[in-house]
């Protein structure tokens, strides 16, 4: 079993729709999970940080631990042709000084 | 706001050459990190860095790699003798405990040929 996976995609959806990109992880030494959204050939770029189990609301974004299921969310409201790019979870058993061991990553397209 | 910055943004090198790629993590930070990510494929970890040595490596790691901090700002990784597979793109990352998470630079593209 991957330690870490992620539904590749790619997803397609419409301008203004609600957007749900998951991950489902197989270490409950995890507590840190993060998102991350990288565009072509850039670097990735942290989205969302959360520790432990909860909700964690950013704007348009609201990113979800689900700990006893070992699956995490990500969730875009109203979303707009920018966000169009790839996000890659992430996750740690301890925070920021371990390694990052990262999902596959989603390629999501907003289509205007 | 302070970013990780990497040099050059590409490189292309024959196989069997020996490549350093560069980075200058934010000002800060203690913590470093080397990760690499193949065309299509996931973020791998390679190897963290802190008080002026390795703190864990992965397999990837092998003989071939090397990391260094020369001087106070920047923090290299060097491929001794460079190989296909190793044709990818290379993130360099920093971390300080006042930080949430590690901050990721731009990527340096190697293309070995």
């Amino acid at each position: 079993q991957k330690e870490v996976e992620q539904d590749p995609g790619p997803l397609s959806v419409p301008e203004g729709a609600i957007v749900s990109l998951n991950c489902t992880y197989s270490n409950s030494a995890f507590q840190y999970f993060m998102w991350y959204r990288q565009y072509s050939r850039k670097g990735p770029e942290l989205l969302m940080y959360t520790y432990s189990s909860g909700n964690k609301e950013d704007g348009r974004f609201t990113a979800q631990v689900d700990k006893s299921s070992k699956y995490i969310s990500l969730f875009i409201r109203d979303s707009q042709p920018s966000d169009s790019a790839t996000y890659l979870c992430a996750m740690s058993a301890v925070r920021g000084a371990q390694k990052l061991v990262f999902g596959q990553g989603t390629r999501l397209t907003i289509n205007p | 706001e302070p970013e990780v910055t990497q040099t050059p943004s590409h490189q292309v090198t024959q196989m069997g050459q020996e490549v350093i790629l560069r980075c200058v993590p934010i000002s800060n930070h203690l913590y470093f990190y080397w990760y690499r990510q193949i065309l299509g494929q996931k973020v791998e970890f390679l190897v963290s860095f802190y008080n002026n040595e390795i703190s864990e490596k992965s397999e990837i790691f092998d003989d071939q790699f090397s990391v260094e901090r020369p001087d106070g700002s920047n923090f290299t990784l060097k491929i001794r003798s460079t190989k296909l597979e190793d044709s990818a793109m290379y993130f360099c990352a920093s971390f300080t405990q006042d930080a949430e998470t590690q901050y990721f630079g731009p990527g340096t593209r190697l293309l070995v040929l």
